[in-house]
């Protein structure tokens, strides 16, 4: 079966600085992988999505995330962290046994302090 | 931009009342999705939806759940008989191509409170 694992309940970082949400993921097969984020009574938001080719995905918001297969991870990442980069952090996968559904992992929380 | 809609945005209830969720989804995808999110737990997927019919159900989505498109817009979740762990936030989800990997676009949710 297809999981995912977000390790950290919660990601502190100064604005500017670099930051990372961590993402590992367990799949028979190639994965499909998104993240999405979700501020206070919103949706989640579509950020990015790794399909094939390039294992640097560039998404919204200034958003990347680095596919690595042989760490099984899908880390995001952005290079200069925003005060309102501050929410919830979902990484999914794409159920490859059934049909269409998304398989997320716990969240994280991003806190990014002026 | 085109975005899903979700009513009511919190919905309390008493244990064995039925409720209905609505969502409208983006006008022209064709593919469905409800998921629902315990506090401090996963997002779990409940329910896929496509061509009238339920695509795909997980063990949660049991006799008490149900689904609908009364009409061209919306999308509705029905559980007949409330109990207390159906308390969640339910997100509904749409996509417009039938591929796994395909991107869901999801509402602002439900907040569901079963007292």
């Amino acid at each position: 079966a297809q999981s995912v694992a977000q390790p950290e309940d919660q990601v502190n970082v100064a604005e500017g600085n670099p930051l990372t949400v961590k993402c590992t993921y367990s799949v028979s097969g190639n994965p499909y992988l998104f993240w999405y984020v979700q501020y206070p009574n919103r949706g989640l938001q579509f950020l990015l999505k790794y399909i094939t080719g390039d294992n640097l995905v560039k998404g919204s918001y200034g958003f990347e995330a680095e596919f690595n297969k042989s760490q099984t991870s899908f880390h995001l990442k952005k290079p200069s962290a925003l005060v309102s980069d501050s929410a919830l952090y979902f990484c999914a996968v794409s159920d490859l046994e059934g049909t269409y559904k998304y398989i997320f992992g716990t969240g994280t929380r991003l806190k990014v302090l002026a | 931009e085109p975005e899903v809609t979700q009513t009511p945005s919190h919905q309390v209830t008493q244990m064995g009342q039925e409720v209905i969720l609505r969502c409208v989804p983006i006008s022209n995808h064709l593919y469905f999705y409800w998921y629902r999110q315990i506090l401090g737990q996963k997002v779990e997927f409940l329910v896929s939806f496509y061509n009238n019919e339920i695509s795909e159900k997980s063990e949660i989505f049991d006799d008490q759940f149900s689904v609908e498109r009364p009409d061209g817009s919306n999308f509705t979740l029905k559980i007949r008989s409330t109990k207390l762990e159906d308390s969640a936030m339910y997100f509904c989800a749409s996509s417009d191509r039938p591929v796994q990997r395909d991107t869901q676009y999801f509402g602002p949710g439900t907040r569901l409170t079963v007292l």
